[in-house]
């Protein structure tokens, strides 16, 4: 049980252009998920946190207008990073918990891989 | 500003040893601190989770102890295998949910 998926699990895009990321979760229902991303040989550093229903809340130094979320439904969350640059090519990751509280297990999407050329 | 050290270096030892991993923090001590095991190119999955009232938990193979005055975390592996080999990443919740994560130590377990 508590799997959570992603896709695509990489995608190539020119610069300039926008790309969607879905992250699902299977077996369970999700009040919030959360969207990380990942530099090689770093660690994953939250970029925002999405409660079904409601506006996502972004963390400090990431734009709300670049990287679009949408928490439509409680299995379902997706980012759109909006007309990409090289800079944003990274590994982006989603986690989903049944309510978001501390002691509420965060289950992760296998990651996807984002390259912009 | 918080800031999470976990040995950069990876901890390379011999199957059926115990591995032993560290997570350091500064300033406040989180009311959660939790274990993950991150493979390549994969997700995070969870191991363990500790509050800062507690001193220890162990889960089958996997011990966590957790020392608010010392600011450290130690996370050990017994009897460990080679299938243990990934890295480990330490992740702090101040009681809002939301996790910060170290860096991450990998450790390869050697036949």
């Amino acid at each position: 049980g508590a799997v959570v998926s992603q896709h695509p699990s990489r995608v190539i895009c020119k610069s300039g252009t926008s790309v969607k990321i879905e992250c699902r979760s299977l077996d369970f229902q999700a009040t919030t998920m959360f969207w990380y991303r990942q530099f090689p040989k770093q660690s994953l550093m939250l970029m925002a946190t999405s409660n079904e229903g409601s506006k996502a809340t972004y963390e400090q130094g990431v734009e709300k207008d670049k990287f679009l979320i949408n928490h439509a439904s409680l299995t379902l969350s997706t980012l759109t990073v909006t007309s990409a640059h090289p800079e944003d090519s990274s590994f982006y990751i989603c986690s989903a918990s049944v309510g978001g509280a501390s002691t509420d297990t965060q289950y992760f999407g296998p990651g996807t891989r984002l390259t912009v050329l | 500003s918080q800031k999470i050290e976990q040995n950069s270096e990876a901890l390379n030892i011999q199957e059926g040893k115990t591995a032993t991993l560290t997570c350091n923090y500064t300033n406040y001590s989180p009311a959660y601190l939790q274990w993950y095991r991150q493979d390549p190119g994969r997700g995070p999955v969870f191991l363990l989770l500790i509050r800062e009232n507690e001193k220890e938990k162990r889960k089958e193979r996997l011990k966590v102890t957790f020392d608010t005055t010392l600011k450290q975390s130690l996370f050990h592996i017994t009897a460990s295998q080679p299938a243990d080999s990934a890295t480990y990443l330490c992740a702090l919740d101040f009681g809002t949910g939301k996790l910060i994560f170290g860096q991450g130590t990998t450790l390869q377990v050697k036949p």
